[in-house]
């Protein structure tokens, strides 16, 4: 199916456990997010990746880590998970040219106890 | 840096008018766009002004002043279906796909 498409949908980890969230889209945007959601603070950009290969950070980048072998994969990584990581996590990939709006996945909600 | 500002809650009648501001401050401006997010889903896009102006989308505006470093996002026709959070974000950094949002604002639109 053609879209943006995270998973798991919803998972829960212990402190200090690494964890992967996937995010794959089938359009070959360039451009592809990472963004999480706590109540208050709205989304908050953790890295973003311009191409395969190219990543940077963005306002919230410490504890996570993210790779872009390929244009359709963009998976984050929690190296050591910790409960300041609970939040609801958003992938969103987008054309290249700043006239197009992103588009979203449908989230994890991601739970660390 | 960047930040935004956008009220955090409006209330308003199905079938009015109601209008949602953002102030900004940022580095390397590209554009302003606006999203609406419903519980439990995931933000949609719904309007990018890069210009000074407004633009219109159905029932739908959105306008920015660059100089101002201000705009909003009008909504028209209130339906209960706009019942939504809406975000204000700034495009900027290199290339401008360095984009921030704002904390959102929870309409809820009343019979």
């Amino acid at each position: 199916d053609a879209g943006i498409t995270q998973s798991p949908r919803y998972k829960i980890t212990e402190t200090g456990r690494q964890v992967t969230l996937m995010c794959h889209q089938t359009w070959s945007h360039s451009y592809m997010f990472w963004y999480r959601q706590d109540l208050g603070h709205g989304l908050r950009l953790i890295y973003y990746s311009a191409a395969a290969d190219i990543t940077d950070k963005g306002e919230v980048p410490d504890g996570y880590v993210v790779s872009r072998s390929k244009t359709e994969n963009f998976p984050l990584t929690l190296e050591s998970a910790t409960r300041s990581q609970t939040s609801v996590y958003f992938c969103a990939s987008s054309e290249e040219g700043t006239d197009y709006g992103y588009t979203f996945g449908s989230g994890t909600r991601l739970t660390v106890v | 840096g960047q930040s935004l500002e956008q009220p955090s809650e409006v209330t308003a009648v199905e079938g009015a008018i109601v209008q949602i501001n953002c102030t900004y401050q940022t580095s390397g401006f590209y554009g302003l766009s606006w999203y609406q997010q419903h519980d439990g889903g995931a933000p949609t896009f719904l309007s990018y002004n890069a210009l000074d102006g407004l633009e219109e989308t159905g029932r739908f505006s959105s306008f920015l002043s660059r100089s101002d470093s201000y705009g909003y996002l009008l909504l028209q026709e209130l339906q209960m279906k706009d019942s939504a959070s809406y975000f204000c974000a700034v495009r900027g950094g290199t290339g401008g796909f360095k984009t921030i949002f704002g904390a959102g604002t929870r309409l809820f639109v009343k019979a």
